[in-house]
């Protein structure tokens, strides 16, 4: 099965921070990678589709970029509501997906 | 407005049988793969199984494979889960979430708000 490896685990940032989160791939999986955001007692919430596309109604702060394995989500400018978890996915493994363990982000 | 809405977690024994629904509506159901993702508490997102539209292609992973069954009713827009020899460690919300393509082959871009499984005896 494709191993997804997240960095960093956890991370504290300021309002206003450029933040980026990293997402390793244990084979090739293309662009088939998904990132999701979730906060405390909400399901996840799809932000990133095919490695680099912005799903609709996502502000353009989120951004996603990469191939092959290694991947980044990037938040050019944090906000309050940006606080939460970050999750990986890929899709490229036909009905046997994995996620990435998570990237905490907390308010410094 | 897609809504997905999950029902039929509870407590549970040990070795007994749940069978999870999801209730599908705003979209055209039998156009979508759906999946069913789960939580355990305090923990990361895994992936259980997931259905293509027509119900041709269906996988598991490895942790469930053999207990779990998926499977789908495109005429009651319904998802569901069957969930049998239950273990401690399939404690957790499990979340039905719908693909964005048809043959199971993309991301997930809408989620129910869960249904929490305990077992426990």
């Amino acid at each position: 099965a494709i191993q997804l490896t997240q960095s960093p685990s956890s991370l504290s940032a300021s309002v206003g921070d450029r933040v980026t989160i990293t997402c390793r791939a244990s084979q090739g999986i293309s662009s088939a990678l998904a990132w999701y955001q979730q906060k405390p007692g909400k399901a996840p919430k799809l932000l990133i589709y095919d490695a680099s596309s912005l799903e609709s109604g996502v502000p353009s702060r989120f951004s996603g970029s990469g191939s092959g394995t290694d991947f980044t989500l990037t938040i050019s400018s944090l906000q309050p509501e940006d606080f939460a978890t970050y999750y990986c996915q890929q899709f490229n493994s036909y009905l046997s997906y994995t996620f990435g363990q998570g990237t905490k982000l907390e308010i410094k | 407005e897609v809504q997905l809405v999950e029902s039929g977690g509870g407590l549970v024994q040990p070795g007994r049988s749940l069978r999870l629904s999801c209730a599908a509506s705003g979209f055209t159901f039998d156009d979508y793969a759906m999946h069913w993702v789960r939580q355990a508490p305090g923990k990361g997102l895994e992936w259980v199984s997931g259905i293509s539209w027509n119900s041709g292609s269906i996988g598991y992973a490895d942790s469930v494979k053999g207990r779990f069954t998926i499977s789908r009713d495109n005429a009651k827009n319904s998802l569901y889960l069957q969930m049998n020899s239950l273990r401690a460690e399939d404690t957790a919300l499990y979340y039905c979430a719908k693909d964005s393509t048809g043959a199971a082959a993309g991301s997930f871009d809408y989620w129910g708000q869960g249904t929490l499984v305990t077992v426990s005896s």
